[in-house]
This record gives structure tokens, sequence and C-alpha cells, in this order.
């Protein structure tokens, strides 16, 4: 079975500009969850989806959007770019297995804001 | 709240050496632990969990136990590899409210022959 994908694989905008990252999940999972990883630390929560509603949204400004679409697929969206929005964006889908949640990320989006 | 610490890096270790890389976390209710590992220039990879405590959770030579008393759960692997060098997260998924998982800032290893 094909991962998670995400696209595109590297993007570089100028700030103020708007920017769309999009993931498909593993065949079967229906809860798509977005992270920011900043160079050097661990990825930081910001949008969990299921079945198309949201289900949890992180400390990021309201610049940052996303949805989710009815075969699971999902766009992050973030208006007016700033320097600090450069980061490693990953998308992960989620399946419950023996007891819990497992999480399984994609190759992420490398988003350099110059 | 809920968070992680792991312990700083970077880890350098010659080939067959012991590994161990502590991290604890906070939480609030019965968390479920995990260990990501990031390979250069990829996403994260699942590597090991546990759902509660005493749980040990294990793959590919690697080992972690869920201590709930001290509120650990360190990675420990008897003999690495070169293959092992990578950044090695720690991370946590509480009981409650949705799917987020909180990361530690993570540990890079590196491996030397």
């Amino acid at each position: 079975d094909a991962g998670v994908t995400q696209s595109p694989t590297h993007l570089i905008k100028t700030r103020g500009q708007h920017v769309t990252l999009r993931c498909s999940p593993i065949s079967g999972h229906k809860s798509v969850s977005w992270y920011q990883q900043v160079l050097g630390q661990g990825p930081q929560f910001i949008f969990q989806y299921y079945e198309k509603e949201e289900r949890g949204r992180g400390n990021f400004p309201d610049r940052f959007s996303a949805r989710q679409f009815p075969n699971y697929s999902s766009e992050l969206n973030v208006n007016a770019l700033l320097l600090g929005d450069s980061a490693l964006y990953l998308c992960a889908s989620s399946l419950w297995i023996s007891g819990t949640y497992e999480q399984y990320f994609g190759p992420g989006t490398r988003l350099t804001v110059t | 709240g809920n968070s992680v610490t792991q312990m700083e890096g970077p880890v350098t270790l010659s080939e067959e050496a012991f590994l161990t890389i502590n991290c604890t976390y906070t939480a609030t209710g019965y968390p479920s632990l995990f260990w990501y590992v990031q390979y250069p220039g990829e996403g994260l990879q699942l590597l090991l969990k546990a759902t509660k405590a005493d749980d040990k959770g294990s793959n590919k030579g690697f080992e972690a136990t869920y201590r709930k008393e001290t509120t650990s759960f360190h990675l420990e692997k008897g003999s690495v590899q070169v293959s092992d060098s990578a950044v090695y997260f720690c991370a946590l998924k509480a009981d409650v409210s949705g799917n987020q998982f909180y990361f530690g800032t993570g540990t890079s290893l590196t491996v030397i022959p």
C-alpha cells in the first residue's frame, strides 16, 4: 500500500504570499493531521481532521487553515506568509491499532519564505 | 499540560556501542508513548510504541519501557549500527482530546564505524 503522500516536495514563496499544501492519507485512514517542524525542533501540531470535520487545532494564528475532502485528502493553507513560516510541513494519517492511534507521516513539504 | 522532554544531543557513538536516549513526559491521564525516527530528508517513521504502564515496545533491536512511576520512556539499543544514524523523537498522545501528538525536540544520533 502507498504511504502518506504530500505535494509539493519543496516550495519557495515570498513574504505576504499565500501557499496551499496537499496531502493524501493512507488508503482507509479517515483522520489527517498537520504538523509544522522548524529546523532543529520537534513537530508542532497545527490541525487534525476526521471525516471532514476539524477535531483539533494547535496554537497557530488564523492565517493557517485547512480542510479535508470527501476522499479524506487534505489541504493546508497559509495566508500572508512570514519568514517564520519557513519549515517542514508534515501530514500524518491515523489508524486505531492495538489500543491507541498510530500516526503515519508523509515525507513533508519544505517551505521556504524569502 | 502535556509535554515531552528529551536528552540534548547530538550523540556520537562507535558502532556496536550501547545506546540510551532519555525521555520523560508530563501528561494528564494515561498517555500512549511513542518513539519516531527521522532519517535525513525524510518524514518521521514510527519505531515503537507502548500504550500502558510497564509495557515494553520493541522494534529493530530498539526497546523502550513505559515507566509511570518515573514518567519516562527511555530508548535503548544494545549494539548500534551506522545505519541507525538519524534523529530520534519521543512523543506522547494524551488519552483524551483527539489525535494530537506532542513531540520532544529530537536527539540526533551519529554512529561512526
